[in-house]
C-alpha cells in the first residue's frame, strides 16, 4: 500500500499562510492525492484532492511536485477554526477497490 | 452535497451486549462504504469495505464474526458490534464513496461507543 509521511505537528499564527508538507515517494501513476482534516470528536472533512496539476478550492490550495513524490497543502490565511489534524492520503488498492490508508497526520495548532 | 450521517452519535452498553451503528448517505448513492475505528489520539484504522448487495471485505486482523456489516441499500450500511467488551470501546467512523470519478470518500460524524 502506498504510504505518506507528514510532520507530527506544526504551528502557525492566525491570519498567516500555512504550508503542510506530505511525502509520498511510492506513489503510482494513477494515484490521486487526497487531503482531509479532522476536528476533535468529528469525522474527517474533505479538503482537496489532485493528480498532477496544482488545485485550488475555497478551502485551500494543493501544490503537487513535478515528480509527484511530494505535495503541499496551503491554507492561505489560517484561522483558529483551522486547528485540526490534517491527513494526506493516497488511495490504495486495485482498480475499483480503492481504499484510504491513513497515516499519522499533522496536528496543526493555530496561535491567536 | 455529499453528506453522510451516523446514528447513534454515542452509545453506552453493558459488556456482552450487541450494538448496531447505522451509516447513511443522505444526498447521494454509495455503492461502497467503509468502516473505520479510531482510538484516542490515534489515526483512523480501516476495518472493512462494504459493497452494496455483497459481503464486506475485512482488513487483516479484524474479526468478521464480531463486527457484522450489512449494506442492504445504496444509502445505508450498518455495523453491529456483537458481544461487545470494554476493549471494543472506540470511535467508529463510516465513509461513503461517490460512484465513479476520483473515488473521493465522504465521512460521517462518528459514533462513540463505550462498553462498561
Amino acid at each position: 500500500d502506498a504510504k505518506t509521511t507528514q510532520p507530527n505537528s506544526m504551528e502557525s499564527n492566525e491570519e498567516e499562510p500555512v504550508h503542510l508538507p506530505c511525502n509520498h515517494s511510492t506513489i503510482s501513476g494513477t494515484d490521486y492525492i487526497h487531503w482531509y482534516r479532522q476536528l476533535p470528536s468529528q469525522g474527517p472533512e474533505y479538503v482537496i484532492h489532485g493528480l498532477t496539476s496544482n488545485v485550488n478550492n475555497r478551502m485551500a490550495s494543493l501544490a503537487i511536485a513535478e515528480d509527484r513524490k511530494s505535495s503541499t497543502l496551503i491554507l492561505h490565511r489560517a484561522t483558529l477554526r483551522d486547528a485540526a489534524v490534517y491527513y494526506c492520503i493516497l488511495r490504495s488498492g486495485p482498480s475499483g477497490t480503492y481504499k484510504y490508508i491513513f497515516g499519522t497526520g499533522t496536528r496543526l495548532k493555530v496561535l491567536a | 452535497g455529499a453528506v453522510v450521517s451516523q446514528h447513534p452519535s454515542w452509545v453506552i452498553c453493558k459488556s456482552g451486549t450487541s450494538v448496531k451503528i447505522e451509516c447513511r448517505s443522505l444526498d447521494f448513492q454509495a455503492t461502497t462504504m467503509f468502516w473505520y475505528r479510531q482510538f484516542p489520539k490515534k489515526s483512523l484504522m480501516l476495518m472493512a469495505t462494504s459493497n452494496e448487495g455483497s459481503k464486506a471485505t475485512y482488513e487483516q486482523g479484524v474479526e468478521k464474526d464480531k463486527f457484522l456489516i450489512n449494506h442492504a441499500s445504496l444509502t445505508l450500511s450498518t455495523l453491529t458490534v456483537t458481544s461487545a467488551h470494554p476493549e471494543d470501546s472506540s470511535f467508529y467512523i463510516c465513509s461513503a464513496r461517490l460512484a465513479g470519478g476520483q473515488y473521493t470518500q465522504y465521512f460521517g460524524p462518528g459514533t462513540r461507543l463505550t462498553v462498561l
